[in-house]
């Protein structure tokens, strides 16, 4: 079975550009989050779905941020405008709505902003 | 909210043994993730525990102490491979259970 599928994997983009992260869930799965991790704050979430509606968006860090899910299959993360400190690996995950169930993330996208 | 407390770092020597805690302190509790995840890729899932007690699959057990605030991870028999970063995760009792906090991992050196 197919994991959960992120795009771009690599990015490097300049200050003040508009980035689009891109992440398919397993099927039949129906929470999806994105996580950002870095290595001075971790693993942190920003904001997860469940069944294409955002529940938790808490975890966003800015208005520049956001989050999309039009349909059960594909997810977005924008960030405009970007900015240096938005350099980081953000990561896509999703799980079957049971208690318990694991979390199964993507490969990542390794974002950086000069 | 929650508050996660691991080693940053920690070295052993294959075919010896490693204990990883984590300790953690949460308005509620619902269960305990232990991932793995090697340099440059996604973690993935290694264990979750719900109620007190130890928990083994395999090379890697993982306990856990509710009254505590308590877990650790085990690992026996260590490899070069198993050389990475593991990350706890608390699954919190209400408020979104979804809403998993991590730590922010222990970095594991295998050396020969």
């Amino acid at each position: 079975d197919a994991g959960v599928i992120q795009s771009p994997r690599h990015e490097v983009t300049e200050m003040g550009q508009e980035v689009t992260l891109r992440c398919k869930p397993i099927s039949g799965h129906d929470y999806l989050f994105w996580y950002r991790q870095t290595m001075m704050r971790g693993l942190e979430l920003l904001i997860y779905f469940n069944n294409n509606v955002p529940i938790d968006d808490s975890g966003m860090p800015e208005d520049r941020f956001s989050a999309k899910m039009p349909n059960a299959s594909f997810s977005t993360l924008k960030i405009q405008p970007s900015e240096p400190r938005d350099s980081a690996v953000y990561f896509c995950a999703s799980s079957a709505g049971t208690a318990g169930n694991t979390i199964y993330f993507g490969e990542g996208s390794w974002l950086t902003v000069v | 909210g929650q508050n996660i407390d691991q080693p940053t770092e920690m070295t052993a020597t294959e075919g010896a043994i490693v204990q990883i805690n984590c300790t953690y302190q949460t308005s509620g509790f619902n269960g305990l993730f232990w991932y793995q995840q090697h340099a440059g890729e996604a973690p993935t899932f290694l264990s979750y525990n719900v109620l007190d007690g130890l928990e083994e699959k395999g090379r890697f057990s993982s306990f856990l102490s509710r009254s505590k605030g308590y877990s650790y991870l085990l690992l026996k028999e260590l490899q070069m491979k198993d050389s990475a970063s593991y990350l706890c995760a608390v699954r919190p009792l209400s408020g979104g259970y979804q809403k998993v906090t991590f730590g922010t991992g222990t970095k594991l050196q295998v050396i020969p």
